[in-house]
């Protein structure tokens, strides 16, 4: 067990429709990260923030976005699904960013 | 743009070492990682290396790092079923603080 929580384990939803993925980093961490993992495209960064502001953006689409809240959580909003965002959706947390990443056990969405 | 690249797949016999390669092509990367990933399950982070640092040992662990030839290998000693998984090598550096990871390495353990 890393220390990384997310919720929910997995989502079904409909094509057009959007959805809010959790994430709470482990204890001490500020850095929270957001990857896709998809069969064709492998595993991705999406997103990065730290102690509440955006630091990095990856690979992320113009409908998903995020945000970290003061008690440091994170969500992770994707809207106007497509049957391509169908994937895991994971997130990684670590003490200070550029640091060792530690990963949830991941969302699975599915889009039908 | 920065590429990780890693064999498919790797079949080893059960007490035999298992050695994962991988190859980078950010020369800027500062932190290099392993991370294994189980049936259904998420990424474990099994071990990571400095980039001014040659070797880490780390009990059955030990990576390889060739800055040179931007060269990463992950050696796993006395491999055991339970070492059946996936496993991903990946960068950090380069000005962004996400990782790039590999496809992925299939450890295949034979009995």
């Amino acid at each position: 067990d890393s220390g990384v929580t997310q919720t929910p384990k997995h989502l079904i939803t409909a094509t057009g429709q959007r959805v809010t993925l959790r994430c709470s980093p482990r204890s001490g961490d500020l850095s929270v990260y957001w990857y896709q993992q998809s069969l064709d495209q492998g595993l991705q960064f999406l997103i990065q923030y730290y102690n509440g502001e955006e630091r990095a953006k990856g690979n992320i689409l113009e409908r998903f976005s995020a945000q970290q809240f003061p008690d440091l959580h994170s969500e992770l909003n994707l809207s106007s699904l497509e049957l391509g965002d169908s994937a895991l959706y994971f997130c990684a947390s670590s003490v200070v960013p550029t640091y060792e990443q530690y990963f949830g056990p991941g969302t699975r969405l599915t889009v039908t | 743009g920065e590429d990780v690249e890693q064999s498919l797949f790797l079949s080893v016999r059960e007490g035999d070492s298992s050695v994962i390669n991988c190859t980078y092509t950010d020369s800027s990367s500062t932190y290099l990682y392993w991370y294994k990933q189980e049936p259904g399950a998420g990424l474990q982070l099994l071990t990571y290396i400095f980039s001014n640092m040659d070797m880490k040992q780390d009990q059955r662990l030990t990576v390889l790092l060739n800055k040179k030839d931007k060269h990463l290998s992950l050696r796993i000693a006395d491999t055991q079923t339970g070492d059946s998984a996936i496993y991903f090598c990946a960068e950090c550096g380069g000005g962004a603080d996400g990782l790039t990871f590999g496809k992925g390495t299939h450890l295949i353990i034979q009995p």
